[in-house]
């Protein structure tokens, strides 16, 4: 049983267009919500992460929306790159314990 | 920056085959992770150490256990392979102050 619901599976986006990943919860004990970023090959890398007690974050192009009524975050990418093209991860973090989403496969198209 | 160094990139074993895959972080982090890593299920937690010698399971550790006899090293242990075994195994080290959540590169692992 997924703790964390992320959408949509994969999604195709022109390079400059804007990417949009969403991932809902139900767990009220998550207090830590990351998302990573995956190559192929590679780990996953820590990308952004919020916390329950802010609606929004933003680094660079990556900004984290977050809506603790709805229980509900999500990831955009503002002016996608080629180099954006991988598997993004949302998560969320009880305790010590990381419950991650299913991953959306991104591809920017140039 | 932590590092977490998974021994071997790529593992073909036979079933039955009893297989330890190792991990090491080097920022003497308290806590590790064994996640596997499947397509359109995310990464699961396996089992996690909290100390020297602790460990808890996660969310599907049947057929898995583990080993932390150093704090700096985690081992994963597949008792009797099996081919539903065959996944991406990942690592991960997070500190007590619950900062820093990192990953090792990842073993693939193919039971045939």
């Amino acid at each position: 049983q997924q703790q964390v619901k992320q959408s949509p599976q994969s999604l195709i986006v022109q390079k400059g267009g804007i990417s949009i990943i969403n991932c809902a919860y139900e767990n009220t004990a998550f207090d830590y919500f990351p998302w990573y970023q995956q190559f192929p090959g590679k780990g996953p890398a820590l990308l952004i992460a919020i916390r329950p007690d802010v609606s929004e974050k933003k680094e660079g192009r990556f900004t984290i929306s977050f809506n603790k009524s709805a229980k509900q975050f999500s990831l955009h990418i503002m002016d996608s790159q080629p180099g954006d093209s991988a598997t993004y991860f949302c998560a969320a973090l009880d305790d010590y314990k990381l419950s991650f989403g299913a991953g959306t496969t991104v591809t920017v198209r140039a | 920056d932590v590092k977490v160094t998974q021994s071997s990139r790529y593992l073909v074993k036979r079933t039955g085959e009893k297989v330890f895959l190792e991990c090491v972080q080097d920022m003497d982090h308290e806590n590790m992770f064994w996640y596997r890593q499947d397509p359109g299920l995310g990464l699961r937690l396996i089992y996690f150490s909290y100390d020297v010698k602790m460990k808890e399971k996660g969310d599907i550790p049947e057929g898995y256990s583990v080993s932390r006899e150093k704090k700096e090293r985690f081992s994963l242990i597949l008792e009797s392979a099996s081919t539903n075994q065959t996944s991406m195994y990942l690592c991960a080290s997070l500190a007590g102050n619950r900062v820093g959540y990192t990953f090792g590169s990842g073993t693939r692992l193919t039971v045939v």
